[in-house]
């Protein structure tokens, strides 16, 4: 069955510098999204992006935050100067159509 | 905004059948899902309802009333393995994210 891959499964990073989170999404789909979970609370949206462009963001996603997607297979999030609270794990997220998301194994990123 | 309430944790024994409700409020609904999260790892998806009524997959059932903003997501012949969170998780009429509820942690003994 096919799956959304996501590097590094974990992620230690000091407070201030910049991490670069890797997502492989599904080869044929359309949708891709970043969300994320802080230990013990909701799975939270960052960003959707569809047709090589952002199409929604939270609130959560403000300017130290970005997607990219450098090539036909790769989705990126990038952290530009991380912060204790980014800690949590990050799940990459797939679609074909509009239902039926498919999610990755997730990154643990621990901010120190 | 969207609210989207479950309870927290749920207890039930091997071989029994168990009723995992969600509530929501959201200013437009397209479709609601559940999924399971064991710790650690990531959801997998169990069901999506966008009309009213039933829809049975196996072991799971889930059944969606719009006009009550009720879901609940029915377990049958529980299993150890089925021990992990349940997630209720909306999607509002804009746009294609999904709104998830705190989950509901599903113990099952033995």
């Amino acid at each position: 069955e096919p799956e959304v891959t996501q590097t590094p499964s974990h992620q230690v990073t000091q407070m201030g510098q910049e991490v670069i989170l890797r997502c492989v999404p599904i080869s044929n789909h359309l949708y891709f999204y970043w969300y994320r979970q802080i230990l013990g609370q909701k799975v939270e949206f960052l960003v959707s992006f569809y047709n090589n462009e952002i199409s929604e963001k939270s609130e959560i996603f403000d300017d130290q935050f970005s997607v990219e997607r450098p090539d036909g297979s790769n989705f990126t999030l990038k952290i530009r100067s991380t912060k204790l609270e980014d800690s949590a794990m990050y799940f990459c997220a797939s679609s074909l159509t509009d239902y039926g998301y498919t999610f990755g194994s997730g990154t643990r990123l621990t901010v120190v | 905004g969207q609210n989207i309430d479950q309870p927290t944790e749920m207890t039930a024994t091997e071989g029994a059948i168990v009723q995992i409700n969600c509530t929501y409020q959201t200013s437009g609904f397209n479709g609601l899902f559940w999924y399971q999260q064991h710790a650690g790892e990531a959801p997998t998806f169990l069901s999506y309802n966008v009309l009213d009524g039933l829809e049975e997959k196996g072991r799971f059932s889930s059944f969606l009333s719009r006009s009550k903003g009720y879901s609940y997501l029915l377990l049958k012949e529980l299993q150890m393995k089925d021990s992990a969170s349940y997630l209720c998780a909306v999607r509002g009429r804009d746009g294609n994210k999904l709104v998830f509820g705190a989950g509901t942690i599903l113990r099952v003994k033995s």
